[in-house]
């Protein structure tokens, strides 16, 4: 069965620090990693991870994929009130295509 | 990106009634959509896979009568709670996917804003 773990689970961190968010996953058939960020409503999408070592980055978040220790982290540096957040890790099935999501990372940030 | 909206975004209901949910895709043709619930604090477990023109594939522990889901055009699938209870009540997202690569590249599914479903 898929899985995905995320941790810690909740983190509380002062604004300008930088946080590492970590999600480790089993799958039977790897097809891509998805990051996102939900705040009160739907997810919105932030990366998506379909190979190893390649850090994908937009603004003051980056991410990257370790295939082979089936892994993925999502950095956040210089850290604002507005990253306060839940983080969501997700890991795609291709047989299934369906997605399988962590329990979530709570982010707080305070000024 | 692609858009989804989902319709309505909340509704509070009596128990033992029927609740319809709509999920579009606006500006995409979404040959597959799904359905999640998440309760509060928990994260979001996947209910069923909607193909347009064919039967919903559920998960495990999923009632396909008590949630049916008809996804009769590339643009809309619908979920309906049927004589719902109070533990039925969640948020409830939809998301949507062209399953086709596009220009050559993955592409992630589209999440609606989501329901927020309240049985009284």
């Amino acid at each position: 069965e898929d899985k995905v773990v995320q941790s810690p689970l909740s983190l509380v961190v002062h604004e300008g620090d930088t946080v590492t968010l970590n999600c480790s996953y089993e799958v039977t058939n790897f097809r891509s990693l998805l990051w996102y960020k939900q705040e009160k409503k739907a997810p919105t999408f932030l990366f998506m991870l379909t190979s190893s070592g390649i850090e994908k980055k937009s603004g003051r978040l980056s991410s990257i994929l370790d295939k082979k220790e089936l892994f993925s982290i999502l950095n956040i540096t210089a850290t604002q009130t507005g990253d306060s957040a839940v983080y969501l890790c997700a890991v795609e099935d291709m047989g299934a295509q369906k997605l399988v999501f962590g329990q979530g990372t709570r982010l707080t940030i305070n000024p | 990106g692609a858009v989804v909206s989902q319709h309505p975004s909340w509704v509070i209901c009596k128990s033992g009634t029927s609740v319809k949910i709509e999920c579009r895709s606006l500006d995409f043709q979404a040959t597959t959509m799904f359905w999640y619930r998440q309760f509060p604090k928990q994260s979001l477990m996947l209910m069923a896979t909607s193909n347009e023109g064919s039967k919903a594939t559920y998960e495990q522990g999923v009632e396909k009568d008590k949630f049916l889901i008809n996804h009769a055009s590339l643009t809309l699938s619908t979920l309906t709670v049927t004589s719902a209870h109070p533990e039925d009540s969640s948020f409830y997202i939809c998301s949507a996917r062209d399953p086709v690569s596009w220009r050559g590249k993955l592409i992630e599914q589209f999440f609606g804003p989501g329901t927020r479903l309240t049985v009284l």
